[in-house]
């Protein structure tokens, strides 16, 4: 099992592109998730998505939008960047129940200028 | 809505030292309660977690944490800490009806000097 992986590891944009994070897992679970991680802040979570096709909103989704057309796949999509959401980005995935461990991918550095 | 609070943000320790970290949270409802590693450029690793049953709760790498209804409480602790344990470690909780909408506390970078 690779986990959950996560491609690029590095990115630098201008402000206006538009990109998108990839997040994928092999161990056909149902929950996947994208968090945000800021200096003193923590993790934010961004979307989660409960299975394939559905998909919902977390605490910081403005800039960002999800798709989950496979159970393996959970991409990241910014369509025009901005200087704040410069961030470190995790995607992680579990199964069905909270009594499943989380897993987290190795993150995303993304830096906007 | 749930919050979380670590208590710490640097938590600095000898080699063999115990240590705790303290995290409290803010909840109307039942809650799950978390913590995390964050090793240096590494992704976030489950220490422990508490769903139910006892409020002593036993994790990886020979930390534990005690569950505290009434302080509303969830510290982390380890008798004997070694250079290895040098990470940032999250708090998290998250209510009982949740779907994946874990809320994380600021983070305690702790640090072990030998």
């Amino acid at each position: 099992n690779a986990g959950v992986t996560q491609t690029p590891k590095f990115q630098v944009l201008k402000t206006g592109q538009s990109m998108t994070l990839q997040c994928a897992q092999d161990m056909n679970h149902e929950y996947m998730s994208w968090y945000r991680q800021d200096p003193g802040m923590g993790l934010r979570l961004i979307h989660y998505s409960v299975g394939a096709g559905i998909t919902d909103q977390g605490e910081v989704p403005n800039g960002y939008n999800v798709s989950r057309s496979t159970t393996e796949d959970f991409p990241l999509r910014l369509l025009s960047a901005a200087p704040s959401q410069t961030s470190v980005y995790f995607c992680a995935s579990r199964g069905g129940s909270w009594s499943d461990t989380q897993y987290f991918g190795p993150g995303t550095r993304l830096t906007v200028l | 809505a749930q919050s979380v609070t670590q208590l710490d943000s640097q938590v600095p320790v000898f080699e063999e030292a115990p240590v705790e970290l303290r995290c409290n949270y803010s909840s109307s409802v039942s809650v799950y309660l978390f913590w995390y590693v964050q090793y240096p450029n590494q992704g976030l690793q489950l220490l422990l977690k508490y769903l139910s049953g006892s409020t002593l709760v036993k994790g990886i790498n020979g930390f534990e944490a005690e569950f505290n209804k009434s302080q509303t409480s969830f510290h982390l602790r380890k008798p004997s800490v070694h250079i290895s344990d040098t990470a940032e470690y999250f708090c998290a909780v998250s209510d009982l009806q949740g779907a994946q909408k874990l809320v994380f506390g600021q983070g305690t970078r702790l640090t072990i000097n030998p």
